[in-house]
């Protein structure tokens, strides 16, 4: 089983519609990273949460981590069609380590 | 602009040949990494250096081989590959330090066809 669990792996929105996308470990997860992804492409960090709630926002993007430092989730609002691509969520799980692991990643197209 | 250039954006070869891909930093990070992306599977990390010292091999083929001449410059040698060798490989450097990690920095990788 992967050590991180993304939900869901496809989402098509419409333009203007929120969405939220998860990532779930079962260890504590020791700094939690979002990127995006074009396709064949190279990953653009989005946003890092360290402290258990930990929140952020850029934008229209927020994501936050949960107290247990856990899982993660990466919200939208009112998507546009910049907002598609793939994203991924990696974390390190080790407190001292940088070896970083990625989930699969969500691919979300949106609508116009 | 990235901050890490990977070089050749695209490479196609036998399972005979020996090529290298190269990677560059330009963000004076002190760790860099090499990562597999293949079609529906979770990114690979493939082999990480802090300091010029590789600290970790997930078990990559000897097929593989990393080199780090600097904290700037990674490579990838590749020999005798397998068509299952097709990918992304994506580099990435990051600045890393106990308790105060910087985000990884990726390149826009190499899009590899073993024929």
């Amino acid at each position: 089983s992967q050590e991180l669990e993304q939900s869901p792996q496809s989402l098509i929105v419409q333009e203007g519609k929120n969405l939220t996308i998860n990532c779930t470990s079962s260890k504590t997860l020791y700094g939690l990273y979002w990127y995006k992804q074009k396709y064949g492409e190279g990953l653009i960090f989005l946003m890092m949460l360290q402290k258990g709630g930990e929140e952020k926002s850029h934008e229209k993007i927020t994501a936050k981590l949960d107290e247990k430092k856990q899982q993660s989730s990466l919200h939208i609002t009112a998507s546009q069609p910049s907002h598609a691509g793939i994203y991924l969520c990696g974390a390190d799980m080790r407190e001292y380590g940088n070896k970083l692991v990625f989930g699969a990643g969500t691919i979300l197209r949106v609508k116009s | 602009e990235t901050g890490v250039t990977q070089t050749p954006r695209h490479l196609v070869m036998g399972m005979t040949n020996k090529k290298s891909l190269k990677c560059e930093q330009h963000l004076g990070h002190n760790a860099m990494y090499w990562y597999k992306q293949s079609a529906k599977k979770p990114l690979e990390l493939m082999f990480v250096y802090n300091f010029k010292e590789q600290t970790e091999n997930n078990s990559v083929p000897s097929r593989f081989s990393p080199e780090c001449p600097n904290s700037s410059h990674l490579f990838l040698h590749l020999h005798t590959l397998q068509p299952e060798d097709s990918a992304l490989y994506l580099c990435a450097s990051s600045q890393w330090g106990q308790g105060d990690n910087s985000p990884l920095h990726f390149g826009n990788g190499t899009r590899l066809t073993v024929t």
